[in-house]
């Protein structure tokens, strides 16, 4: 099983400001990543797959970044609806997936 | 766009089955997608609890395969997730999502998009 690993599990940043999330997975998986957005009460929203191409309707302050065993996701200049939980996926080890634990995006 | 909702039991009892139902609108169960549960415990992160497609494949979690059962219902355009020998541990929000992505002969590589609303599965006597 590749095992995913977010950091930090909480990250305090001020409205405007950019934010950087980490994912590490135990082996590569390629480009083979996606990202999450989750708010309190709904069900997660998917933001980027393939490590970087982001999904539909999703604004381009929203970036990915990475391939192999690093990845990164960035929002350029955080909005208030930004605060939320982030987790990445791991999809290259059809047919188990795996989660990051979630990284909870607080504003400062 | 297709949308998907889940239904079923919110109280199940320790030793019994949990029964989920998802339904899918506004596209059809036998497109070339796979079709997933993923589960939730109370403030914790997610987990990938198993796949079908439309001809009856299905994959599994092997932490949860011998508890699990996913099958489809082509004429109601909907799949279902039974799980057996529940414990509080199964105690979750309980999402269906369809995999986006791509398969080849021999392999897949599937995102999760969109997702049901969730439904809260509680084990308790």
């Amino acid at each position: 099983e590749i095992v995913m690993t977010q950091s930090p599990a909480t990250l305090s940043v001020s409205p405007g400001e950019r934010a950087t999330l980490s994912c590490r997975a135990s082996q590569s998986v390629s480009s083979n990543l996606a990202w999450y957005q989750q708010k309190p009460g709904q069900a997660p929203r998917l933001l980027i797959y393939g490590a970087s191409t982001r999904a539909t309707g999703i604004p381009a302050r929203f970036s990915g970044s990475g391939s192999g065993t690093e990845f990164t996701l960035t929002i350029s200049s955080l909005q208030s609806e930004d605060f939320a939980v982030y987790y990445c996926q791991q999809y290259n080890n059809w047919p188990l997936y795996t989660f990051g634990q979630g990284t909870k995006l607080e504003i400062k | 766009q297709v949308q998907l909702q889940e239904s079923g039991p919110g109280l199940v009892k320790p030793s019994g089955t949990l029964s989920l139902t998802c339904a899918v609108s506004g596209g059809s169960i036998s497109s070339s997608n796979w079709w997933s549960w993923v589960r939730q415990p109370p403030g914790k992160g997610l987990e990938w609890i198993g796949e079908i497609y439309h001809s009856g494949s299905t994959n599994y979690n092997p932490s949860l395969k011998s508890r699990v059962t996913i099958s489809v219902d082509k004429s109601k355009n909907q799949f279902s997730l039974k799980l057996s020998s529940v414990t509080a541990a199964d105690t979750a929000v309980y999402y269906c999502a369809r995999a986006g992505g791509y398969c080849s002969s021999t392999s897949c590589w599937n995102w999760f998009d969109p997702w049901g609303q969730g439904t809260l599965v509680t084990v308790s006597s």
